[in-house]
């Protein structure tokens, strides 16, 4: 249990071109998904969390109106990033916790396998 | 932000050796976890330690904390070369918002 998924797993796109990364959590309700990037050799760098049904809460210099972010189901969020560059090219993973644990100090996530973003 | 850090960044050893990875933080914690990555792949759960807790163990995997020194250490015993991954340690934000911040990871390269 508590799989979830990513698609793509890879992605190539043209600068200036919009691109939709969706991440499921397959057997499981996830009221809360998170979303990652990560550059070559670096750690995950948190962007926003997403809540199902409100709006995103972005992290401090992430562009909200550039990386939107849509939790319309609890089992899937997606993130669309705008008008992409080669700047944008990363790694991004999401995650998602289980909306039936209750545990207050029990923070288990479960991640996806990731989109490799590539603009060229 | 990343609250951790990790030492050694890299780490190169003979299989059937220990390894040993240290991780740092700077807040309060409710938990510390840790998390192995292969190139290019996601993240995969090791192992979670409670902050009242000092050790714990799974399989070759051993965990220590010490919340007063704000560190955790990873230690993998007998490595084989399948352990060749990345691993980092992250903590929950003290904020309860479930938000996890991530150490910057420590490469491990195990040789055969």
């Amino acid at each position: 249990g508590a799989v979830v998924s990513q698609h793509p797993s890879w992605v190539i796109c043209k600068s200036g071109t919009s691109v939709k990364i969706e991440c499921r959590s397959l057997d499981f309700q996830a009221t809360t998904m998170f979303w990652y990037r990560q550059f070559p050799k670096q750690s995950l760098m948190l962007m926003a969390t997403s809540n199902e049904g409100s709006k995103a809460t972005y992290e401090q210099g992430v562009e909200k109106d550039k990386f939107l972010i849509n939790h319309a189901s609890l089992t899937l969020s997606t993130l669309t990033v705008t008008s992409a560059h080669p700047e944008d090219s990363s790694f991004y993973i999401c995650s998602a916790r289980d909306g039936k644990l209750r545990t207050l100090t029990y923070n288990e996530q479960f991640f996806g396998p990731g989109t490799r973003l590539t603009v060229l | 932000s990343q609250q951790g850090e990790e030492d050694p960044q890299a780490l190169s050893i003979q299989e059937g050796e220990n390894a040993t990875m240290n991780c740092s933080y700077k807040t309060s914690i409710n938990n510390l976890q840790w998390y192995r990555q292969n190139s290019g792949r996601g993240l995969v759960h090791l192992i979670l330690i409670r902050s009242n807790e000092r050790e714990k163990h799974s399989g070759r995997l051993r965990v220590t904390l010490d919340t007063s020194k704000k560190s955790s250490s990873l230690l993998i015993t007998a490595s084989r070369a399948a352990d060749t991954a990345s691993y980092f340690c992250a903590t929950d934000d003290p904020g309860n918002t479930g938000k996890l911040i991530f150490g910057q990871g420590t490469t491990l390269q195990v040789k055969p």
